[in-house]
């Protein structure tokens, strides 16, 4: 079975430092894997996407994971927080091996970003 | 195009009624999702659609829930007898293709509050 491992419900960090978002996977296929984003009162967002090519994904606002299997992880970076990244963030696996791409999401991380 | 749109966005309703939501998907896109989202998880699949073939429901998909996607454009999602446990965010995404490896574009939603 597939499934994601958030491993911080919550993170703090303060304007201009680095963020780090920590997510797990297991999967019985190659998966794929996406880090979605959600602000408060607005629809889920894709931030990047992982699917079998370059382990080292680069997304929108300045956002990057890395997929590492001898790990199962995919965590999330970036190096300088910004006040409008605090939202809710999802880690997302989809089942490879021709199975329906349905999505399988992680319980959430909530990012807070102090001034 | 607009994106995802559902109706309403927010449903509250009695215990034992039936209530009805609409999601239309952006244009052109073959496949659509429902998920459904309770408070402090990450969305959760329901059911998918390829054009207006219904092709996998979820086992939280009782038999109170019916979608459907007539002429493969827009979706229903249909609870009967409503019930507490129901309250929830219902969420609609729209993909083009049948790879795993497409976005899923996702609704505002449509928070439903049963009494």
């Amino acid at each position: 079975a597939q499934s994601v491992t958030q491993l911080d419900s919550h993170v703090s960090v303060s304007e201009g430092t680095p963020v780090l978002l920590r997510c797990n996977y297991s999967s019985s296929y190659s998966p794929s894997l996406f880090w979605y984003v959600q602000h408060p009162n607005k629809g889920l967002q894709l931030l990047l996407k992982y699917t079998s090519a370059a382990t080292l994904v680069k997304g929108i606002n300045g956002f990057e994971a890395e997929f590492k299997k001898s790990e199962t992880s995919f965590h999330l970076t970036k190096p300088s927080a910004h006040m409008s990244d605090a939202a809710e963030y999802f880690c997302v696996v989809t089942p490879g091996g021709g199975a329906t791409n349905k999505l399988i999401f992680g319980t959430g991380t909530l990012l807070a970003v102090q001034p | 195009d607009t994106g995802v749109s559902q109706d309403p966005r927010h449903k509250i309703t009695k215990r034992g009624q039936n209530v009805t939501f609409r999601c239309d998907p952006i244009s052109e896109h073959n496949r659509l999702y429902w998920y459904r989202q309770t408070l402090g998880q990450g969305p959760e699949f329901l059911t998918y659609f390829q054009n207006e073939a219904q092709l996998e429901k979820s086992r939280l998909l009782s038999d109170r829930f019916s979608a459907e996607r007539p002429k493969g454009s827009f979706s229903t999602l249909e609870i009967q007898r409503t019930e507490q446990g129901d309250s929830a965010m219902y969420l609609c995404a729209s993909s083009q293709g049948t790879s795993g490896h497409n976005e899923q574009f996702f609704g505002p939603g449509t928070r439903l509050t049963v009494l």
